[in-house]
């Protein structure tokens, strides 16, 4: 696609309850990153795609989060189990793996736990 | 660990003026990327300019320039005839080069800029 596209844009759930949050990056980026950004807060790493290597899980914050990356393409954030603290929103970002490049990002899934 | 450091929260600048926004990092590494990232309320982040640490000349677009300093890692973005389109979140990020070991980019907590008209 021309962008990277998240979905859905805004998710309210209760907690206790499994979300899923899908990002589709841009044809052709190997590589690809999840973050997250709280109310007022920068940018949290949470985990990183290059190609068939193992992804770079460091950033997750706990065992509720996971993420998986299907055929190279599409990617799941899952968290299981929601908290109010895990109300944010989710930013997914693609790019080329040259270093020199930034990241596209997507325009991010608020998700919201009550 | 590499740390971006973005030490005003807000500013503000009036139609067509000038505004500059600063950014310190800290790094042992001599090959890294800069970034300077828009978030407008649409949320999605935009690159804005980007700096390869290993050039000395500063990066421009249109009517933003950067200051780099690497010596006393600074990186500060100067935004000039602002608009009131430019009003946004600024990120300022950091990205490791290919002996770093890390493709992340590693954020700044952002600057609100507000354009006054």
């Amino acid at each position: 696609g021309a962008g990277v596209s998240q979905s859905p844009s805004n998710k309210v759930t209760e907690k206790g309850k499994d979300v899923e949050l899908r990002c589709d990056p841009i044809s052709g980026h190997t590589a690809l990153y999840w973050y997250r950004q709280s109310l007022g807060q920068g940018l949290e790493f949470l985990i990183y795609f290059q190609g068939n290597s193992a992804p770079d899980k460091s950033g997750l914050p706990s065992d509720r989060f996971s993420a998986e990356r299907t055929g190279g393409s599409v990617s799941t954030l899952t968290i299981q189990r929601t908290q109010q603290e895990d109300s944010a929103v989710y930013l997914c970002a693609s790019s080329l793996v040259t270093f020199n490049y930034g990241y596209t990002f997507g325009s991010g899934t608020r998700l919201t736990v009550v | 660990a590499q740390t971006v450091t973005q030490s005003q929260p807000e500013m503000s600048v009036q139609e067509a003026e000038t505004v500059t926004l600063s950014c310190t990092y800290d790094t042992s590494e001599s090959d890294y990327y800069l970034f300077w990232y828009k978030q407008p309320p649409s949320r999605q982040m935009i690159l804005v300019i980007r700096q390869e640490a290993y050039k000395q000349q500063n990066a421009t677009e249109n009517r933003f320039s950067v200051n780099f300093q690497k010596a006393a890692k600074s990186f500060s973005l100067k935004i000039s005839d602002s608009q009131l389109g430019d009003a946004a979140m600024y990120f300022c990020a950091y990205r490791p080069g290919t002996q770093g070991g890390s493709e992340k980019l590693v954020f700044g907590k952002g600057m609100k800029l507000t354009v006054n008209p």
